[in-house]
């Protein structure tokens, strides 16, 4: 399956800190790739669609001043955590389509841990 | 939206038996992704179904889309299946390309 790689895996910063995570795609291209969140013991909630060379497009109730999204290039993304706080802290995660049928495959997840 | 649910939502299994995961969901779809979610948290594509049968390994997945249901089977259980599994779909109308997830079945495998 195709690969799609998240940078860092792991992060702790303090209050009021802003924190970026990568999503690349490493073997195909991605005009669009997707952002998750995932609290504990919960399931994944789309946060926004990144999309390549425009703006990206937020769920309802995501703040788009707070998280965000930069889609530079048809292999990475973007997703800037801003003045972060400790109700940000969750699980982030991306992914792509690959394969033009829909199948998506995801990074490996970024933990955030906001002190 | 569209609605998404998983049962059971938790299992505890020996190993060696085998187990039946049903994922319902509310509208037509167009997608349906089965998932494993491994303790450190990363999605592993498991099934690219949306409707029929697939089969790979130990694992074997059906959708009848138009019952609007999908149905995991892992046969001759093993710890390393232990995890949260997840189904996940795409509308037809009006979902774009996004995926919506499922409710989620956490998985114990006990020796």
């Amino acid at each position: 399956g195709a690969v799609v790689s998240q940078h860092p895996s792991w992060v702790i910063c303090k209050s009021g800190t802003s924190v970026k995570i990568e999503c690349r795609s490493l073997d195909f291209q991605a005009t669009t790739m997707f952002w998750y969140r995932q609290f504990p013991k919960q399931s994944l909630m789309l946060m926004a669609t990144s999309n390549e060379g425009s703006k990206a497009t937020y769920e309802q109730g995501v703040e788009k001043d707070k998280f965000l999204i930069n889609h530079a290039s048809l292999t990475l993304s973007t997703l800037t955590v801003t003045s972060a706080h400790p109700e940000d802290s969750s699980f982030y995660i991306c992914s792509a389509e690959a394969t033009g049928n829909g199948e998506l495959f995801f990074g490996e997840g970024s933990r955030l841990t906001v002190l | 939206g569209i609605q998404v649910e998983q049962s059971p939502p938790d299992l505890i299994l020996q190993e060696g038996a085998n187990s039946t995961l049903r994922c319902n969901f509310s509208d037509s779809v167009n997608n349906l992704q089965w998932f494993h979610q491994n303790p450190w948290g990363q999605l592993i594509n498991l099934f690219y179904i949306p409707s029929g049968t697939k089969q790979n390994g130990r694992l074997s997945a059906t959708t009848v889309a138009t019952e609007r249901y999908s149905l995991l089977y892992i046969s001759s259980s093993q710890t390393t299946d232990s995890g949260v599994y997840f189904c996940a779909v795409r509308r037809v109308t009006g979902g774009g390309n996004k995926l919506t997830f499922g409710t989620g079945t956490q998985l114990k495998v006990e020796l």
